[in-house]
């Protein structure tokens, strides 16, 4: 099957623990992204890498740190420096390059709680 | 004005009615429109992208594009149960891979 996993599903933290999320995709896409969901919000981006060794911040970066030393795997780690972490964040993926649709494909998110 | 503006709702239509969802952009997007289905508590689901002015058709769904208005639609006819959901509406950003989400829709069928 091809798609996109995120590990674990729910997660529960101390506060001031870095903690790391896990994102892998089989669909031989280029682009990941990471995103969080809070509560009646829109989606915000954290970060994402459009190839190996290379990724850029998003909107909200501080507190966070990626990797994408494989084409298939986009590791998300949330830092203690990340003032408010509890949130659930989504993993997507997507084609890139001229003349494609950058259609985005969500894995099934990780929904992390920290107290 | 924010990127993508949808009216956040709720939206309540009788089972079998046709549910119309509204979105505006900004001059910031490109023309390249996606719709998203959002189930509480799952991640979302792309259902429909639409790229060109006009309309789109997709089984029970239509996406429709008003470039001079600036508004993207999406219609859901013989609306079912299952249907009840947070639908987002989400643009390409201009000269970026990047996407700016509404804040959603959240639609419910009564059967």
């Amino acid at each position: 099957d091809g798609g996109i996993t995120q590990s674990p599903k729910y997660l529960f933290r101390k506060e001031g623990q870095n903690v790391t999320l896990s994102c892998e995709q089989n669909l031989n896409h280029d682009a990941m992204y990471w995103y969080r969901q809070d509560p009646g919000q829109g989606l915000r981006l954290i970060y994402y890498s459009q190839i190996v060794n290379d990724f850029q911040k998003g909107d909200i970066a501080e507190g966070y740190s990626v990797s994408r030393e494989k084409k298939e795997s986009f590791p998300l780690t949330v830092t203690s420096a990340q003032k408010n972490p509890t949130a659930f964040y989504l993993c997507a993926s997507s084609s890139w390059g001229t003349g494609i649709t950058y259609e985005q494909y969500f894995g099934p998110g990780t929904r992390l709680t920290v107290t | 004005q924010k990127e993508v503006e949808q009216n956040s709702g709720p939206l309540s239509v009788p089972e079998g009615a046709i549910a119309s969802l509204n979105c505006t952009y900004s001059d910031r997007v490109s023309q390249s429109f996606f719709w998203y289905r959002q189930y509480s508590g799952k991640s979302p689901e792309l259902i429909m992208s639409i790229y060109s002015n006009g309309d789109k058709e997709d089984g029970r769904f239509t996406a429709q594009l008003n470039k001079a208005s600036q508004y993207v639609s999406l219609l859901i006819r013989d609306s079912q149960p299952s249907d009840s959901a947070t639908y987002l509406c989400v643009a390409l950003q201009t000269g970026a891979n990047n996407l700016f989400f509404g804040t959603g829709t959240r639609l419910t069928v009564i059967p």
